[in-house]
């Protein structure tokens, strides 16, 4: 079975540092890779995906994501976090099936920023 | 436009008793998702529908989840005989099949089971 992996519960970094939020994933093919956030009160905003072609990907909110095959692994970056950045963190794989899109989720990284 | 949304927002209910959660899509989405995001956990598929096809449930917890979509439009998230581990926010989510493939998330229904 698919499954995502995301190893940090807790993250916290100084505003202006690196971040970089990991995610590994299992599944038997190419996969459809997507890194949400979700802050509080708010629903789930989409920051990039990955589907095929270059595997770096450029997203919202200056974050990006390197897709690297042979780790299984997409993880997230920034290079230098906002305070407006602290939020929940969700990667996420695509299954695509007969067009059913559904997605499995990683139980997700909490950032925390400070000053 | 518009983005999908969710009533109610908030819902505090007592074991035992049935809960309904509303989900208005995207105008013109096909594809229609319910999840479930229980407290310290990531986010779990329950249902899923496109077009007149058969829903895909596989992701219901039991028996006592169901889930309509009418007109292809409106979902509505049953839950009968609440338990307290249904506590949690029910997220819904709709997208095109295809092209992107980026599924827009409603705020959540956040349901409490006393």
């Amino acid at each position: 079975a698919q499954s995502v992996t995301q190893p940090d519960i807790h993250i916290t970094v100084s505003e202006g540092a690196s971040l970089e939020l990991r995610c590994n994933y299992s599944y038997g093919a190419t996969p459809y890779l997507f890194w949400y956030v979700q802050s509080p009160g708010q629903g789930l905003q989409l920051l990039l995906k990955y589907f095929s072609g270059d595997t770096l990907v450029q997203g919202i909110k200056g974050f990006e994501a390197e897709f690297k095959r042979s780790q299984s692994s997409f993880n997230l970056r920034k290079p230098s976090v906002h305070w407006s950045d602290a939020a929940e963190y969700f990667c996420a794989v695509g299954l695509a099936s007969f067009g059913n899109e559904k997605l499995t989720f990683g139980t997700g990284t909490r950032l925390t920023i400070i000053p | 436009g518009a983005g999908v949304s969710q009533s109610p927002s908030n819902k505090v209910t007592e074991k035992g008793k049935d809960v309904e959660l509303r989900c208005d899509p995207i105008s013109g989405h096909t594809a229609l998702y319910w999840y479930r995001q229980s407290l310290g956990q990531g986010l779990e598929f329950l249902i899923y529908f496109q077009g007149n096809s058969a829903p895909d449930k596989s992701g219901l917890p039991s028996d006592r989840f169901s889930a309509e979509r009418t007109g292809g439009s409106v979902s509505t998230l049953t839950i009968q005989r609440t338990q307290q581990e249904d506590s949690a926010v029910y997220l819904c989510a709709s997208s095109l099949v295809e092209g992107s493939r980026r599924q827009y998330f409603g705020p959540g229904t956040r349901l409490t089971v006393t």
